[in-house]
């Protein structure tokens, strides 16, 4: 119930194309969801996050598409670029009170010139 | 602002030894912060629940008596990985929660026992 799913587990995309990373989730009483992107040798750092009262939020070349009924999420990247080429975790959590969110698998994505 | 410090960013130990990992908020107030394991090419592993003035909450699997939590100020939390052995070689990372959803994170501390 706790567990949140994400594919590709890798991704190589040429630059200046879009970027779709997927999310699915099980537990219902999730009603926060971030995305995170991590460069090697580094700790994440919050990307863009959304909340399920909303069906999309965009931010920049980075949106969320948000399908409640189906429980599952995406990540766009507009006009991938070579510096986005990272790891991008999404996850899952609580927005109120101090808890844990839950992390998908990762996807590597690489943006090629 | 919400700015973690985490140090040192790697660490060599040998075999036996243990190895202290901090864990600071800077410019907030943390009374939760987390603590994660992870693998090359992996996802994050949730180790562990820090709260100041209390005990850590443990996730399933994950060594009370191995890796020591403390966090004693609203600032601080430290991992302390006990008689380390190669298998404990990994990338620990920390967040520090300062809103009720929202997380920070370290730029973790890259662990090789030898």
């Amino acid at each position: 119930q706790q567990q949140v799913k994400q594919s590709p587990q890798s991704l190589i995309v040429q630059k200046g194309g879009i970027s779709i990373i997927n999310c699915a989730y099980e537990n219902t009483a999730f009603d926060y969801f971030p995305w995170y992107q991590q460069f090697p040798g580094k700790g994440p750092a919050l990307l863009i996050a959304i909340r399920p009262d909303v069906s999309e939020k965009k931010e920049g070349r980075f949106t969320i598409s948000f399908n409640k009924s189906a429980k599952q999420f995406s990540l766009h990247i507009m006009d991938s670029q070579p510096g986005d080429s990272a790891t991008y975790f999404c996850a899952a959590g609580y927005s109120g009170g101090y808890q844990k969110v839950t992390f998908g698998t990762g996807t590597k994505l690489q943006v090629i010139p | 602002g919400a700015v973690v410090s985490q140090h040192p960013s790697w660490v060599i130990c040998k075999s036996g030894t243990s190895v202290k990992i901090e864990c600071r908020s800077l410019d907030f107030q943390a009374t939760t912060m987390f603590w994660y394991r992870q693998f090359p090419k992996q996802s994050l592993m949730l180790m562990a629940t820090s709260n100041e003035g209390s005990k850590a909450t443990y996730e399933q699997g994950v060594e009370k008596d191995k890796f020591l939590i403390n966090h004693a100020s609203l600032t601080l939390s430290t991992l302390t990985v006990t008689s380390a052995h190669p298998e404990d070689s990994s990338f620990y990372i920390c967040s520090a929660q300062h809103s009720p959803s929202g997380y920070t994170f370290g730029s973790g501390t890259r662990l090789t026992v030898v």
